[in-house]
C-alpha cells in the first residue's frame, strides 16, 4: 500500500535551516506529482510547494518563496524540502502529499487533489 | 488568510445530516475541480472527495459533494460519532498560483 514517512524535523533557531525529507513506498513514485504542505496546530492546511513527476515544474507559495526549496530523488524513491532563512511562523507540521493523476503517452499529469499523506513532522522555529 | 470561505462549525445528531459550505471565487472553484479533506483528531488529513463530486474507493456513500459556480458543498449523511473532525475543501487557484485550502469545519455529532 501506499506509504508516504517524513523525517528531518525538530526544533531550529530564527535564520537557521533544515530539510526534510519524505520516503516513498507502495507505488511508482517516478509517475506521480508531489506536494509539501503544512498546518499549524490547531490552524488551517497550507499548501507549500509542487514538483512534477519529473522534477521540470516546481512551484512554490509566495510566503516561502526565496526560502524553502522542493526537490526529489525518483531513483530514491524520496521528496525533499530545503528550508532556509526560518522564521517563527514557519513552526507547524509538515506533511508530504502524493497529487492524484495519471500517465499517458509517456506523460504524467496532476489531476488537482491529495490522495495520500504522509503522518506529518513536526517543525519548530524557536529561539 | 485562506481564500475559500467555510463556517468553523456544524453539529448535528447521530443519524442526521450535516451539509458544510466551501465559497470562492471565479479564479479558484469558479476554474477548477475541487476535492474533500477529512481530518480526524491527531491524524494527518485523508481524501474524501475529489473532482467535485467523485469518492475515492473506500468513503462511503453517506459522504457526498457539489459544485456550483464559485462554491461547493459536501453533505454528511447518517452522521456517526466517527464523523467529528475537521473537514477542509480544496482547489487550485489560477490567479494566485497556488493549491488553495478552505478555513476548515469541526463537524461535532451531539
Amino acid at each position: 500500500q501506499v506509504q508516504l514517512v517524513e523525517s528531518g524535523g525538530g526544533v531550529v533557531k530564527p535564520g537557521g535551516s533544515l530539510r526534510l525529507s519524505c520516503a516513498a513506498s507502495g507505488f511508482t513514485f517516478s509517475d506521480y506529482y508531489m506536494s509539501w504542505i503544512r498546518q499549524v496546530p490547531g490552524k488551517g492546511l497550507e499548501w507549500i510547494a509542487y514538483i512534477s513527476h519529473s522534477g521540470s515544474k516546481i512551484y512554490h507559495a509566495d510566503s516561502v518563496k526565496g526560502r524553502f526549496t522542493i526537490s526529489r530523488d525518483n531513483a530514491k524513491n524520496s521528496l525533499f524540502l530545503q528550508m532556509n532563512s526560518l522564521r517563527a511562523e514557519d513552526t507547524a507540521v509538515y506533511y508530504c502529499a502524493r497529487e492524484g493523476g495519471n500517465c499517458s503517452g509517456g506523460r504524467c499529469y496532476s489531476e488537482g487533489y491529495f490522495d495520500h499523506w504522509g503522518q506529518g513532522i513536526v517543525v519548530t522555529v524557536s529561539s | 488568510q485562506s481564500v475559500l470561505t467555510q463556517p468553523p462549525s456544524v453539529s448535528a445528531a447521530p443519524g442526521q445530516t450535516v451539509t458544510i459550505s466551501c465559497s470562492g471565487s471565479s479564479s479558484n472553484i469558479g476554474d477548477s475541480f475541487v476535492s474533500w479533506y477529512q481530518q480526524l483528531p491527531g491524524t494527518a488529513p485523508k481524501l474524501l472527495i475529489y473532482d467535485n463530486d467523485k469518492r475515492p474507493s473506500g468513503i462511503p456513500d453517506r459522504f457526498s459533494a457539489s459544485k456550483s459556480g464559485t462554491s461547493a458543498t459536501l453533505g454528511i449523511s447518517g452522521l456517526q460519532t466517527g464523523d467529528e473532525a475537521d473537514y477542509f475543501c480544496g482547489t487550485w487557484d489560477n490567479s494566485l498560483i497556488a493549491y488553495v485550502f478552505g478555513t476548515g469545519t469541526k463537524v461535532t455529532v451531539l
